[in-house]
């Protein structure tokens, strides 16, 4: 299956300060999605990452505060912007659609765990 | 949109004994039901899923149930060992939701010896 990495991996930020934090596929993949994880809470989806147009975002979440990019089929960054506590978190980013994967099969990158002082 | 309710929330289970986590869905187009596997510190792992157009499917001592027409899915986890100790989480997708998944609450197991 698809290997995913993402940078950093942790990371402590002041408030008001931006963290862009990259997701790297070895493999051209579909779909690349990301997600926050707060702490001892599910997964909550932030946008669907597209390629090459801008990201669909969910409710709740807006551009300005996390805009995405992806400029290929294997690379997507979130930029979390104006940090504030409230901000401390697991951001992962998934992906789905690899050939060696089922349409369906949606498979996670290692998270990046953001505390926000 | 989407929901996904998932119960118990805690549950714990003697060695040996069998562990069932249940999960309801609201929308009648999602067609693909996931199981994910969560360590501390790790990330979620895909441990089985099924398919609208199936109602079970099983991988060694995990199965998954599916009731279409009560929007229910279920995990079962037969002779349970300490390793199975985690967060499992259901998740519900649609080819029409483009694919992104909404995630139960989680249920965090834990095995005792």
């Amino acid at each position: 299956s698809a290997v995913i990495s993402q940078k950093p991996s942790r990371d402590i930020c002041q408030r008001g300060t931006s963290l862009t934090i990259q997701c790297q596929v070895d493999s051209q993949v579909t779909m690349m999605f990301w997600y926050r994880q707060q702490p001892g809470q599910s997964l909550t989806l932030i946008a669907t990452a597209n390629q090459g147009s801008e990201a669909t975002y969910e409710s709740g979440f807006v551009i300005d505060k996390f805009p995405i990019s992806r400029p290929n089929l294997t690379f997507s960054t979130l930029t979390v912007s104006n940090m504030s506590p409230e901000d401390s978190s697991i951001y992962l980013c998934s992906v789905t659609g690899d050939r060696s994967l089922s349409s369906y099969e949606q498979y996670f990158g290692p998270g990046t765990r953001l505390t926000v002082t | 949109g989407e929901n996904v309710e998932q119960h118990p929330s805690t549950l714990s289970v003697q060695e040996g004994d069998s562990a069932v986590i249940k999960c309801t869905y609201s929308d009648s187009a999602s067609n693909y039901f996931p199981w994910y596997k969560q360590e501390l510190g790790k990330r979620p792992q895909l441990i089985i899923d099924i398919r609208s157009n199936v109602g079970e499917k099983k991988d060694q001592r995990i199965a998954v149930t599916l009731n279409k027409t009560a929007k229910h899915f279920s995990l079962h986890i037969t002779e349970t060992q300490p390793e199975d100790s985690a967060v499992y989480f259901c998740a519900a997708s649609g080819y029409n939701q483009g694919g992104k998944l909404i995630f139960g609450q989680g249920t965090e197991l834990s095995v005792k010896p």
